[in-house]
């Protein structure tokens, strides 16, 4: 098992246009988890899935924001319509569906809009 | 509102000897407290945690202590090493799933 891999590392992409991620997380792990991290600050809270259920989404997840997990293995976050606010690291976790647990997070995404 | 607070930015210290990062929160509900490591260009790497039925909760050279009373947290590293330099994360959540993230402290040991 190679942990939480994320897909690209690194995304510059114009303002105005459509960008997706990638997250496969660790395979026993049945809830996935988006995070944004900006300069300086702590990882926030996007959404999460336990396996293919979105069951929550942070007020940060505007209406360009969409993630899914269709077969409840990996799962995509889209922006659309890129912002140069969106600029971040996105973080994916994973961990099991069990009471006082540990995430494991990716590499993460950065991206850049210019 | 920042529930979770690091109010140190950053700390130094010389390798051999303890590091203490603090943590402190303001949300009586939370019930589980993590540390994550990171590194430059990667993403946290769990660390140690501990539940709010215990006080202390120590792996190897790391150990956590929970003040429930004053809504705080101390990461202990003993002794600390080079390798330990990085940014440290506490995290807080109630329920089992959504993390809160303080913003960080960047430990940097000096050899």
């Amino acid at each position: 098992d190679t942990g939480v891999s994320q897909n690209p590392r690194h995304k510059i992409t114009k303002r105005g246009q459509n960008v997706t991620f990638r997250c496969d997380p660790i395979s026993e792990h049945n809830r996935l988890y988006w995070y944004r991290q900006t300069l300086g600050q702590g990882p926030e809270f996007l959404t999460y899935f336990q396996n293919e259920a979105q069951l929550e989404k942070s007020r940060l997840l505007s209406d360009r924001f969409s993630a899914e997990r269709p077969k409840g293995s990996f799962s995509t976050l889209e922006i659309q319509r890129t912002e140069q606010g969106d600029s971040a690291m996105y973080l994916c976790a994973s961990s099991l569906a069990r009471t006082f647990t540990e995430a494991f997070f990716g590499q993460g995404t950065r991206l850049t809009v210019v | 509102d920042q529930q979770v607070k690091q109010n140190s930015p950053s700390l130094s210290v010389q390798e051999g000897r303890i590091s203490i990062l603090n943590c402190d929160y303001t949300n009586s509900m939370f019930d589980y407290f993590l540390w994550y490591k990171k590194y430059p260009a990667e993403g946290p790497t769990f660390l140690i945690s501990i539940s709010s039925i215990k006080d202390k909760n120590e792996d190897g050279r790391f150990t956590v202590f929970l003040n429930k009373s004053a809504k705080h947290l101390s990461l202990h590293i003993v002794p600390s090493q080079p390798g330990d330099s990085a940014v440290y994360f506490c995290a807080a959540a109630s329920g089992t799933y959504k993390y809160i993230f303080g913003t960080g402290t960047r430990l940097k040991v000096l050899a």
